[in-house]
Formats: structure tokens, sequence, C-alpha cells
């Protein structure tokens, strides 16, 4: 059984450079969120999806940032333009709907902008 | 509002002795609490959970978690810990009142050593 699949794993860009990242959840379940992890700032949900909408956008840093669900198998955060600062390790993550429901994550992508 | 916070950046324990990471939590209604242990270069791989019922909840690979109310705390424990134990540790909690929403709040995780 396929877990979240994170596309790519490593992406080195850049500086001014459009990024795209890519989410495809565990079958079945209808929630998505989208993380990112530094050193500094530690694990910061950044949005989350539930059945394909937007629920809570707040942690998006900036508007530079965007991030879409077309359906329920595949999701995209993008980074335009992109900026030294957004180095960083991004997680998606997808559970079904519930109070008592774990998250499962992907691999993650590590974000590299030069 | 709900919050999460782990006190210690850092954990040292020798191989074979009972390792603690320790967790406490904020919430308005009843707590759904999570662990999460993250090895170098990988995702966040689900532990165990507390929904309710018996306070000691055991989880993946000996672990296992206290629930205490009235210390608001929910404390990972081993009773032997391993090399490959070595890893990132988070604590994550759900406000039982939450509605509509789904996410986790996660704490600041805990770097946890096991010394051979």
């Amino acid at each position: 059984d396929a877990g979240v699949i994170q596309s790519p794993r490593h992406e080195v860009t850049e500086m001014g450079q459009e990024v795209t990242l890519r989410c495809k959840p565990i079958s079945g379940h209808n929630s998505l969120f989208w993380y990112r992890q530094t050193m500094m700032r530690g694990l910061e949900l950044l949005i989350y999806f539930n059945n394909n909408v937007p629920i809570d956008d707040s942690g998006m840093p900036e508007d530079r940032f965007s991030a879409k669900m077309p359906n329920a198998s595949f999701s995209t955060l993008k980074i335009q333009p992109s900026e030294p600062r957004d180095s960083a390790v991004y997680f998606c993550a997808s559970s079904t709907t519930g109070l008592s429901i774990e998250q499962y994550f992907g691999p993650g992508t590590r974000l590299t902008v030069t | 509002a709900q919050s999460v916070a782990q006190p210690e950046d850092q954990v040292n324990v020798a191989e074979g002795n009972p390792l603690t990471v320790k967790c406490t939590y904020s919430v308005s209604g009843n707590p759904y609490l999570f662990w999460y242990v993250q090895y170098p270069n990988r995702g966040l791989q689900f532990l165990l959970k507390y929904i309710t019922g018996d306070n000691l909840v055991k989880g993946s690979y000996g672990f296992e978690a206290e629930f205490n109310k009235s210390q608001t705390s929910f404390h990972l424990k081993k009773p032997s810990a391993l090399v490959s134990d070595s890893a990132l540790y988070f604590c994550a909690v759900r406000d039982g009142r939450q509605t509509g929403a789904n996410n986790l709040f996660f704490g600041t995780g805990t770097r946890l050593t096991v010394i051979p």
C-alpha cells in the first residue's frame, strides 16, 4: 500500500525561479496538509485542505506561496519567485477526517534556493 | 487555543536504560494526543495516540505513553532504549472541541540520542 508520495525529493534552484512541489495523498484520504520544516522554526503548518477545499492557509508565509488541490489525488505547492530563505524540507501529509485520526506524512522535498 | 510544549530540546540516555520524552498540552476540551518519530532524512512516522480510556497507551517499536489529565501531560516512555531509537520525537494535540478542522498542533520536537 503506497503511502504519501512527494516529488521531487530534492530540488535545487536559483533565487527568483519558480518552484513546484507535488503531493499524492493516500487513496481514500480526504484531508491534505502541507508543512515546512527548518532548524530555526521547526515544523510549521502552511495550509490544509478538506475534500479538495482549502480550509486554513494562515500559515502560508506570503503571497509568493500558493497551493492547489485540483482533485482528491493531487496537490501542488508553488513558490514564485523563490528566495534563499525558502530553503527547507517541505512535507505533505494526509488523513481521513475525524478527531481521533492520525496524519500520515510523505518523505518530504528538500528545497535549496541559492 | 490549543498548544503543546516539549520542554527538552535534547535527551540523552544510555542504551538499555529507560527513556522518557516529556510533553505537556493545553486545550479547551478533551485532548486527542499523538506521538510521532522522525528519523534522519525521513518524514514523520506515527507512533501512538491517546483518545480515551486507559491512560497507558502502547504503540510501535515498544514505545508507550502515559496520559495524565491532572498534570496535562503525555510523556513518551520506553523501558529499555536502543541505539536505533535515536531520532527526533514530536508530540501533537487536537482539541476535542475542534469542529470542521482536522489539523494537529505539533510541539517543537525533542532529539533523543541513545548512547551505546
